[in-house]
């Protein structure tokens, strides 16, 4: 089955520090890939998106690249800020008829002064 | 305009009580989405609808009924829910039907089961 697996943290750094947060996918097809942000008290945003090998998604200045052959979707950024204190979620849509998006457990992110 | 809206922001109900969560997309997407999610963990798919019509219910009991009576409108309609039931319901809407299609979600509603 479809299933992504993202590291648990928590995940605690001083500001502007480098972040890399590791995710994995296992799919049937060729699935697009998306990392979602969730900030306290407050719905999904759509972070970043990937939808074929080789893709980098980026925004923010969080960057992730689609790896086919490690059948990865790092997310990375090089400077965090105490505003991207969140809880991130990697997720997959898989092609070809499933409607459903798979999410990893989240990664919550604590970023301090 | 990329936004999704859900009303009310928090509800707060008894087990006997019924009442209704609504979302609302004006981006003319044609699939919306229910999703639960609970403290700590990922969203959890409840329903899905494609143009107007229900194609994905993930087992959710009855006493949760969606209902979208156009393409803008989706709602989800409570009855006799259980404390365990209390969660973060996240509505969600997308240019078509997967596969590929990207998911905007809305806040979200805080639901509250005494």
């Amino acid at each position: 089955g479809n299933s992504v697996t993202q590291m648990e943290g928590p995940v605690t750094l001083s500001e502007e520090a480098f972040l890399t947060i590791n995710c994995t996918y296992t799919a049937t097809g060729y699935p697009s890939l998306f990392w979602y942000v969730q900030y306290p008290g407050e719905g999904l945003q759509l972070l970043l998106k990937a939808t074929k090998a080789d893709d980098k998604g980026s925004n923010k200045g969080f960057e992730a690249t689609y790896r086919k052959e490690t059948t990865s979707f790092h997310l990375e950024k090089g400077s965090v800020q105490v505003s991207d204190s969140a809880v991130y979620f990697c997720a997959l849509l898989t092609q070809g008829g499933s409607e459903k998006l798979v999410f990893g457990k989240g990664t919550k992110l604590t970023v301090n002064p | 305009d990329t936004e999704v809206t859900q009303t009310p922001k928090h509800l707060v109900m008894g087990m006997t009580n019924k009442k209704s969560l609504k979302c609302e997309q004006h981006m003319g997407h044609r699939a919306m989405y229910w999703y639960k999610q609970k403290a700590k963990k990922p969203p959890e798919l409840m329903f899905v609808y494609s143009y107007e019509k229900l194609s994905i219910n993930e087992s959710v009991p009855s006493r949760f009924s969606p209902e979208c009576p156009n393409s803008s409108l989706l709602n989800l309609h409570l009855h006799a829910l259980q404390p365990e039931d209390s969660a973060l319901y996240l509505c969600a809407s997308s240019q078509a039907p997967p596969p590929g299609s990207l998911q905007y979600f809305g806040p979200g509603t805080r639901l509250t089961v005494l």
